[in-house]
């Protein structure tokens, strides 16, 4: 079975850094995407960027290029999404989601989900 | 950047039938993906490729793909059934997935 563990709620205040993690079972980790979305409170869904953990190779949306890191560490099986500086506006959840090689394939299996809540 | 339009919400009657929209400039040459997503949980594929359900998807969940409009059905809609649905499409020009606004389904 396809498994994506995402890490716990945080709570953080605005200025610090953050990395969440997304904990993946059942395949072969190296061969998929693992993708990051966001959603704010009420909102809808947004692509925040991908990484391919064979050669960590990682592309962003330009609406998140240069504001998160996206990582992967191949011996663990789990991918990050980081924060340098995190804004109250990034206070939202956060899906990492797993896609196979070709763009056009869908988002089969997603993680629980990892609530950032970001004070001023 | 591609753009897809969906309708905020769509009501219907338990036992009728929803239709949930996906515009967006030629989608009929896109793949496009449907996920259900129940409140507080995280999205769920149910229609991939336009047409296709993955396993465990009910046969009630159908779609379709022409033109500028892709069109998710649900049959016989259940209570269970309410959910925001959002469509999706690979925008292949900037190599980035591009993902409708969502229509909430309120089932009456």
């Amino acid at each position: 079975e396809v498994l994506l563990v995402q890490s716990g709620t945080e709570v953080k205040k605005s200025g610090e850094s953050l990395k969440i993690s997304c904990r993946a079972s059942g395949y072969s980790f190296t061969t998929y995407w693992i993708g990051w979305v966001r959603q704010m409170p009420g909102k809808g869904l947004e692509w925040m960027g991908v990484i391919y953990p064979g050669d960590s190779v990682a592309k962003y949306s330009p609406s998140f290029e240069g504001q998160v890191t996206i990582s992967a560490d191949e011996s663990i099986s789990t991918a990050y999404l980081q924060w340098p500086s995190l804004k109250s506006s990034d206070t939202a959840k956060y899906y990492c989601a797993r896609r196979d090689v070709s763009g056009r394939m869908p988002l089969d299996s997603w993680g629980q989900g990892t609530l950032v809540t970001v004070s001023p | 950047s591609y753009v897809l339009t969906q309708s905020p919400s769509v009501s219907v009657a338990p036992g009728q039938t929803a239709s949930i929209t996906c515009g967006g400039d030629q989608i009929g040459t896109h793949s496009v993906h449907w996920y259900q997503q129940m409140p507080g949980q995280a999205p769920v594929l149910v229609i991939s490729f336009d047409r296709d359900r993955p396993s465990g998807i009910p046969e009630r969940f159908s779609g379709s793909n022409s033109w500028n409009t892709a069109t998710l059905t649900i049959s016989n809609v259940e209570a269970g059934d309410e959910a925001d649905y959002f469509c999706q499409v690979w925008d292949s020009s900037r190599d980035h997935v591009v993902f409708g606004g969502g229509t909430k389904l309120t089932v009456l």
